[in-house]
């Protein structure tokens, strides 16, 4: 059964602060998306990771693809409270690709 | 109007009423998507409809009813709910080209008394 695992579940972090937060499997995902859903609305697309070992950067946001691609981490510099939120991971299903395996999420406060 | 919009934003009903969810997307796309977001759980897929033609239900109870008339819209209708059911109720839909990237509307807070 594949499963995504994120960590922590909930961060409090003060405005400036640098931050991590994981999304792991024990299986191989052939993509990783991450989203941010913002309270009273839907999930919004960040990035999506192909390559293993692959790494993007979205301003003050990098993401990262595991070299086995079966995890990813999304780090975080100098937080400030527009990236209050809940960030999600999720990954296509092996053999469906219109399907999601979705992470439970990491809701992330920036506090000013 | 661009996007995925979805009516009403919020909705507090009785267990013995019936409502509907109605989704419409404006992005030419031929996927759509009816999600369960409840605290403490991920995301929990419900329907996916495909060109028109559903093509999952995850053991969805029969008091959720979709309906995709064509490929632009997307209803779930709802009767004799229970408490249980209260949760954000998301639409999505998807192209077929390219990644699998399903873009979201911003939900039915939906409260069951």
């Amino acid at each position: 059964t594949q499963l995504l695992e994120q960590s922590p579940q909930f961060l409090s972090i003060q405005e400036g602060e640098n931050l991590t937060v994981y999304c792991n499997s024990s299986s191989v995902f052939s993509s990783l998306q991450w989203y941010r859903q913002e309270p009273g609305e839907g999930p919004v697309l960040l990035v999506t990771v192909v390559t293993g070992g692959e790494v993007k950067k979205l301003k003050r946001l990098t993401f990262q693809f595991g070299d086995a691609r079966k995890d990813s981490s999304l780090h975080i510099t100098a937080a400030q409270p527009g990236d209050t939120g809940l960030y999600l991971c999720a990954g296509p299903y092996a053999g469906n690709n219109r399907k999601l395996i979705w992470g439970l999420g990491t809701s992330l406060a920036v506090n000013p | 109007e661009t996007g995925v919009t979805q009516t009403p934003r919020h909705l507090v009903m009785g267990m013995t009423n019936k409502k509907s969810l109605k989704c419409e997307q404006h992005l030419g796309h031929n996927a759509m998507y009816w999600y369960k977001q409840s605290a403490k759980k991920p995301l929990e897929l419900m329907f996916v409809y495909n060109f028109k033609e559903q093509t999952e239900n995850n053991s969805v109870p029969s008091r959720f009813s979709p309906e995709c008339p064509n490929s632009s819209h997307l209803f779930l209708h709802l009767h004799t709910l229970q408490p249980e059911d209260s949760a954000l109720y998301l639409c999505a839909s998807r192209g077929e080209r390219g990644t699998d990237t399903q873009y979201f509307g911003p939900g039915t807070r939906l409260t069951v008394l």
